[in-house]
């Protein structure tokens, strides 16, 4: 079945880097466009990131711009955030999700990132 | 950056009534509006795409209006299982994909 599990998630501290994978599975993978969401404990959903689904583009929201790097490997269905220089306001739930224009119709459980001291 | 507005944030509702939910964009988005379901704990659920198009799967008792910057959210006959968070997201611009503050609708 069409599937996105999440992992690399974890507790990192302030200034400190992750990197969250995202396996696809159940659906082409590379014709998906593919994004970063993240939900900050009882807050709501904020857009983080998009890759188009041969990797050509990339887009960030201004809060992670600079700080954070979409990228996939189509070869092993599989998309990528690299988070560097973490802040406090990271901590959330981080959710892949693939779509377009016409919404994003496939999410994962998400994986939990907090950054704390 | 467009900015995506919800009224009202929250709302009591009981099985049964109808429940309309409103997003504003700060600028024109023609149709590119999409609606989400969101349950505590899990990942959003797409309901509606395009303003106005189903999504497959989706009771048809939810049904989604409106172009440029006012669009709607319906729920013709609220079920135990709708009560939820909703939250509208623009995709008009690839620049962000922003999404609305979100809806709670919960159980008066």
């Amino acid at each position: 079945q069409v599937q996105l599990v999440e992992s690399g998630g974890g507790v990192v501290q302030p200034g400190g880097s992750l990197r969250l994978s995202c396996a696809a599975s159940g659906f082409t993978f590379s014709s998906y466009g593919m994004h970063w969401v993240r939900q900050a404990p009882g807050k709501g959903l904020e857009w983080v990131a998009f890759i188009r689904y041969d990797g050509s583009n990339k887009y960030y929201a201004d809060s992670v711009k600079g700080r954070f790097t979409i990228s996939r490997d189509n070869s092993k269905n599989t998309l990528y955030l690299q988070m560097n220089s973490l802040r406090a306001e990271d901590t959330a739930v981080y959710y892949c999700s693939g779509g377009s224009s016409l919404g994003f119709d496939i999410w994962g459980q998400g994986t939990m990132v907090t950054v704390s001291s | 950056d467009i900015q995506m507005t919800q009224s009202p944030s929250s709302l009591s509702a009981s099985v049964g009534d109808r429940v309309t939910i409103t997003c504003r964009a700060s600028q024109s988005i023609s149709s590119y509006l999409n609606w989400y379901q969101q349950k505590p704990g899990k990942a959003p659920k797409l309901l509606i795409y395009a303003a106005s198009s189903l999504q497959s799967g989706v009771p048809s008792r939810f049904s989604g209006s409106g172009s440029g910057t006012d669009f709607t959210l319906t729920i013709s006959s609220l079920q135990p299982e709708d009560f939820a968070t909703y939250y509208c997201q623009q995709s008009y611009s690839t620049l962000g994909f922003t999404f609305g503050p979100g809806t709670k609708v919960d159980i008066k």
